[in-house]
């Protein structure tokens, strides 16, 4: 069974455009976190949420803990955020940096 | 921003053989972890560590793996009698404050 859930699998945008990943989740969460994958295989994290909403530069995540969902937007694409962006959890009983439950990853590219 | 270092970034063994992959956490994070990506599957947990203790294994860490702070900074994640199934992209973690969660850039082990 998969505690995390991402939507779409794979997204493709034009340069400019909005876009919005969404991850579902089904357990308890001290957090949920936000990674990217770049092309080569390196993880980087992205944001940290426990509630509400984060902004950094173009990129937003939210989160709402009643419908244990969460998105991720991105405002003006460029073809470098390109990328897997991944979703994942710290379960309630841990701390907010305890192991991590992932979704499966979103693919996304962006032409020019 | 300090980094997580994985050594080597590339491994290419003899099924049957051991490995040894290296990692270097961030000195003030008292939590670790080793992850692993199978091609085209989503991220996995091996096993976690709390303030030098593993705190949690998964399944997957079975007698075949096993992971030595031999100095008391670096990591190591020892995988015997390597399998073809075993090839994937190993990542290590560690968590705290400030920086949150932080991965190495990953070893992309191939069994032959």
């Amino acid at each position: 069974k998969n505690e995390v859930e991402q939507s779409p699998q794979n997204l493709t945008a034009q340069e400019g455009e909005f876009i919005t990943i969404n991850c579902s989740y089904s357990v308890g969460i001290s957090a949920l976190h936000w990674l990217q994958q770049h092309p080569g295989g390196g993880i980087v994290s992205l944001f940290m949420l426990s509630s509400g909403k984060k902004k950094h530069g173009r990129l937003i995540a939210t989160i709402n803990i009643q419908e244990k969902h969460s998105s991720l937007h991105i405002t003006a694409s460029h073809p470098r955020d390109s990328a897997v962006y991944i979703c994942a959890v710290t379960r309630d009983r841990g701390s907010t940096l305890g192991r991590l439950y992932f979704g499966r990853g979103t693919q996304l590219t962006v032409w020019p | 921003e300090p980094e997580v270092t994985q050594t080597p970034s590339h491994q290419v063994t003899q099924m049957g053989q051991e490995v040894i992959l290296r990692c270097v956490p961030i000195s003030n994070h008292l939590y670790f972890y080793w992850y692993r990506q199978i091609l085209g599957q989503k991220v996995e947990f091996l096993v976690s560590f709390y303030n030098n203790e593993i705190s949690e294994k998964s399944e997957i860490f079975d007698d075949q793996f096993s992971v030595e702070r031999p100095d008391g900074s670096n990591f190591t994640l020892k995988i015997r009698s390597t399998k073809l199934e075993d090839s994937a992209m190993y990542f290590c973690a560690s968590g705290g404050n400030p920086y949150g969660y932080t991965f190495g850039s990953g070893t992309r082990l191939t069994v032959v």
